[in-house]
């Protein structure tokens, strides 16, 4: 059964900072891995997708990468801005329609 | 246009009532998903249709019922649910593998449920 953690729980650091947040996964055997983003009781914002055959994406400020064979995924915000300040999910998916998401990180940027 | 559009927004209802969550996408996604989320918890998986029908049913009490009617739209019907159903409610769509390498899920912005 694949499980999903995300490391930290909960991050806050000043503007202008450049940040990383981890996303490990029991289960090599991945289709994707998707990074989204969630504001207080809204919806999921889709940031990145991740095919297992690829390395990384990237999108504005934003760069996830991916290494199956380890079981690890980063995704990095360069220029944290108040904005940023969200939780963000990953999720795996491993080839049926079932997204495995994580707990999530509560990410706050102090302007 | 990428959007999944859920109605209503807000929701509140009695343990006797019956009522139905909407969700509506025009991207031509063959899977659709509902999603239920608690306070400070990750979505959980509830149904999944593909090609419009059901493929996933998480083990949900009886008293959710989704359907499919066509392609781009997706209900659940909710009867005789209890506080503890209280949650945010997600839909969500994507291609599936055969429709494209692409496989991004699209979220709308959630129906918030109050039973009481």
């Amino acid at each position: 059964k694949q499980e999903v953690t995300q490391i930290p729980a909960a991050l806050s650091v000043p503007e202008g900072e450049n940040l990383v947040l981890n996303c490990s996964f029991t289960d090599s055997a991945i289709y994707n891995l998707q990074w989204f983003r969630q504001d207080p009781g809204k919806g999921l914002t889709s940031l990145l997708l991740i095919q297992s055959s690829q390395r990384e994406q990237t999108s504005g400020r934003l760069n996830a990468s991916l290494d199956k064979s380890s079981g690890r995924s980063t995704l990095y915000i360069a220029a944290s801005q108040p904005g940023d300040s969200a939780t963000y999910l990953c999720a795996v998916g491993g080839g049926s329609e079932k997204l495995v998401f994580g707990k999530g990180t509560k990410l706050t940027v102090n302007p | 246009d990428t959007e999944v559009t859920q109605t209503p927004k807000h929701l509140v209802m009695g343990m006797t009532n019956k009522k139905s969550l909407k969700c509506e996408q025009h991207m031509g996604h063959r899977a659709m998903y509902w999603y239920k989320q608690k306070a400070k918890k990750p979505p959980e998986l509830m149904f999944v249709y593909s090609y419009e029908k059901l493929s996933i049913n998480e083990s949900v009490p009886s008293r959710f019922s989704p359907e499919c009617p066509n392609s781009s739209l997706l209900n659940l019907h909710l009867h005789a649910l209890q506080p503890e159903d209280s949650a945010l409610y997600l839909c969500a769509s994507s291609l599936l593998p055969g429709q494209g390498l692409n496989t991004e899920a699209f979220f709308g912005q959630g129906t918030r449920l109050t039973v009481v």
